[in-house]
């Protein structure tokens, strides 16, 4: 079946460093990957997507690219912000039949702390 | 537009209780998806419903676990003879049709004693 393996956290930066959170995936079609933050307290919000291979999904400062080779789409920004403390979670939705997609399959969440 | 609405935000039960989580879609979108996420773990999908149906049920535990998506009114997941693992955040989502794109809810956060 379909899997998300996200790189362990927590993760602590300070302002203004370069952040990696690494996600692969495995996955018998060809799936739409997304990136989702969580606030403390508050559900999820879509970060950005992308829905085919090379793709790239980019918003507020952060970028993935949709690396069918490597089953990959990791989450990059160039300088973190105070702001961006919270949950990362890497997740992809595959079809489930027609026209119509299913299930999001998540990673475990890669918890995100930025220090001024 | 308003977002995915869930209620209530909390809820407390007693071991042996009923809960039932309500979820509104957002306007336009026929399709809901219900997540649980257990403490310090990440989101696993329970439930996908259209209006009337039930598209994929292969998250659900297979007892005291039930979901519905009339043609009027909200999703409800309910849970009976609740138990203390059954507590978490409870999430919904919803897409319109054929849309890959999925839009949380705030959660509901149960806590069974």
């Amino acid at each position: 079946g379909d899997s998300v393996t996200q790189m362990e956290g927590p993760v602590t930066l300070s302002e203004e460093a370069f952040l990696t959170i690494n996600c692969t995936y495995t996955a018998t079609g060809y799936p739409s990957l997304f990136w989702y933050v969580q606030y403390p307290g508050e559900g999820l919000q879509l970060l950005l997507k992308a829905t085919k291979a090379d793709d790239k999904g980019s918003n507020k400062g952060f970028e993935a690219t949709y690396r069918k080779e490597t089953t990959s789409f990791h989450l990059e920004k160039g300088s973190v912000q105070v702001s961006d403390s919270a949950v990362y979670f890497c997740a992809l939705s595959d079809r489930a039949g027609g026209t119509s997609y299913g299930k999001l399959t998540f990673g475990q969440g890669t918890i995100l702390t930025v220090h001024p | 537009n308003a977002g995915v609405m869930q209620n209530p935000r909390h809820l407390v039960r007693r071991r042996g209780q009923e809960a039932r989580l309500r979820c509104s879609p957002m306007k336009g979108h026929s399709h809901v998806y219900w997540y649980r996420q257990l403490p310090e773990e990440g989101l696993k999908f329970m439930v996908y419903l259209q209006k009337e149906n039930i598209i994929d049920e292969s998250g659900m535990p297979k007892e005291r676990f039930s979901a519905e998506f009339p043609k009027e009114g909200p999703s409800i997941l309910r849970i009976q003879q609740v138990v203390r693992g059954d507590s978490a955040a409870y999430f919904c989502a919803s897409s319109p049709p054929g849309g890959r794109e999925q839009f949380f809810g705030p959660g509901t956060r149960l806590t069974v004693l």
